[in-house]
C-alpha cells in the first residue's frame, strides 16, 4: 500500500529535550516536506526537499532542522523545542511528475511543556 | 494579508444540500489549484485538481477556477454524512514542490 508514515502519533516532552520525529515514504517520491497545522493559521510548511541532500526553508523554519541522507526519509529535527512549536505537524511527499498532488502521513501531535 | 483567504465556516447541512465551498487567493502566479479533505485525527488526502482555469468534474464533487477573479470554489452534491470533513484549499507554483494552504472550512453534513 501506498503511504507516508510519520512516527510517533503522540509525543510530550519539554522545553530543550532535542527529539526527531521520523518520516518514511514507499512510493518513491522525489519531493517530500514537512508542514505544522495551527488553528487559525492552517498548515505551513516549514522545510522541503527535492531529493537526497536537497533541503530548502519554507515558511517557518526558526527551530527545526531537517536532513535527507536516503530517498524515502526525511526527518524532522527540534533541537531545542520550546512550547511555540507545540503543533500538529504533517509529512508529505511528491513526485517530480507532479510536485503539487502531496500524500501526507497521519500526522504528529506534540506538545511541549 | 494572507495570499490564499478561505471561506471560515463552519458549515452545516442537511444530507442531499449542495454544498460551496471557496477560496480567494492574490498571487496570480499559481497555476495549480487543489482541495484536499480532512477528517479528524487524520492528515488530509488529495480530493480534487485542477491546472489554470476551468472545471472539473468528479462524481459528486466539481472543482472550479476562476484565474480572472482569483477564486476557486469546490461544489458538493446531493452531500453525504461521510462527507463531513475539514476541506482546505491550495494551490502552487509551477514545480515548486510548495502549496499554500487556506485556513479550512469545517462542513457536517447532518442525517
Amino acid at each position: 500500500e501506498a503511504q507516508v508514515t510519520q512516527n510517533p502519533r503522540y509525543l510530550i516532552t519539554v522545553t530543550g529535550k532535542k527529539l526527531t520525529v521520523t518520516c518514511s515514504q514507499n512510493m518513491n517520491h522525489e519531493y517530500m516536506s514537512w508542514y505544522r497545522q495551527d488553528p487559525g493559521l492552517g498548515l505551513r510548511q516549514i522545510y522541503y526537499s527535492m531529493n537526497v541532500e536537497v533541503t530548502d526553508k519554507g515558511d517557518v523554519p526558526e527551530g527545526y532542522k531537517v536532513s535527507r541522507k536516503e530517498k524515502r526519509n526525511f526527518p524532522l529535527i527540534l533541537e531545542s523545542p520550546s512550547p511555540n512549536q507545540t503543533s500538529l505537524y504533517f509529512c508529505a511527499s511528491s513526485s517530480l511528475d507532479s510536485p503539487e498532488k502531496l500524500f501526507f502521513g497521519s500526522g504528529t501531535q506534540l506538545s511541549v511543556l | 494579508q494572507k495570499e490564499v483567504e478561505q471561506d471560515p465556516g463552519p458549515l452545516s447541512v442537511p444530507e442531499g444540500a449542495i454544498v460551496s465551498l471557496n477560496c480567494t487567493y492574490s498571487n496570480s502566479a499559481f497555476q495549480y489549484f487543489m482541495w484536499y479533505r480532512q477528517y479528524s485525527r487524520k492528515g488530509p488526502e488529495l480530493l480534487m485538481y485542477t491546472y489554470s482555469s476551468g472545471n472539473k468534474e468528479d462524481g459528486r464533487f466539481t472543482a472550479q477556477v476562476d484565474k480572472s477573479s482569483k477564486y476557486i470554489s469546490l461544489f458538493i452534491r446531493d452531500s453525504q454524512p461521510s462527507d463531513s470533513a475539514t476541506y482546505l484549499c491550495a494551490m502552487s507554483f509551477t514545480n515548486a514542490g510548495k502549496s499554500t494552504f487556506g485556513d479550512g472550512t469545517t462542513l457536517t453534513v447532518k442525517p
